[in-house]
């Protein structure tokens, strides 16, 4: 089955600590986004990369950092600068350059702060 | 940039009406309009899309389409169903997908609830 996995489901941060969430495609697609989605909200674009080892922040970059190593593969990184982490981080991927840009989503991973 | 407003926020309809969501977009040069559907806990999937060469699209119970002219496009959804209910969220883009402006802009969704 070709899909867009996240892990973990639910991560939990505690103060001043960096927490790492995991997405990987077997789409073969050449972009990858992570959004950030609080409550009631819409889609908060962070961070996107069009193709391995390159990456431009999107509307709310500050406090994460990401890295696109493989093309299979775009971790999000949130750090101890993030003061409000809490919420709903989703993966996204699409074919990319040239293409009409359906975006496939992952299942998503709930961040809280303890 | 491009900016998408999708309005109404909430829309709750009894089972078996008719729902109709509305986005405007800014960006002539927008091309590309996909509508998708996400329920409680899970991601966004599309479940219809448009490109600016047609006007409408149909798809089972549901139809998009598209104005150019007034930069707006709608989903409707017929004879709604309790499996309906969940967030819809719109967006534009443009192709060639190969610069910063080319990227999807969302909506801010809209949450439909279908009373049995």
């Amino acid at each position: 089955d070709g899909g867009i996995t996240q892990s973990p489901k639910y991560l939990f941060r505690k103060e001043g600590q960096n927490v790492t969430l995991s997405c990987e495609q077997n789409l073969n697609h050449d972009a990858m986004y992570w959004y950030r989605q609080d409550p009631g909200q819409g889609l908060r674009l962070i961070y996107y990369s069009q193709i391995v080892n390159d990456f431009q922040k999107g509307d709310i970059a500050e406090g994460y950092s990401v890295s696109r190593e493989k093309k299979e593969s775009f971790p999000l990184t949130v750090t101890s600068a993030q003061k409000n982490p809490t919420a709903f981080y989703l993966c996204a991927s699409s074919r990319g350059q040239g293409s009409y840009e359906t975006q496939y989503f992952g299942p998503g991973t709930r961040l809280l702060v303890l | 940039g491009e900016n998408v407003e999708q309005h109404p926020s909430t829309l709750s309809v009894q089972e078996g009406d008719s729902a109709v969501i509305k986005c405007t977009y800014s960006d002539s040069a927008s091309n590309y309009f996909p509508w998708y559907k996400q329920e409680l806990g899970k991601g966004p999937q599309l479940i219809i899309d448009i490109r600016s060469n047609v006007g409408e699209k149909k798809d089972q119970r549901i139809a998009v389409t598209l104005n150019k002219t007034a930069k707006h496009f709608s989903l409707h959804i017929t004879e709604t169903q309790p499996e309906d209910s969940a967030v819809y969220f719109c967006a534009a883009s443009r192709t060639p997908f190969n610069t910063n402006a080319g990227k999807s802009t969302f909506g801010d969704g809209t949450t439909l609830t279908v009373k049995p």
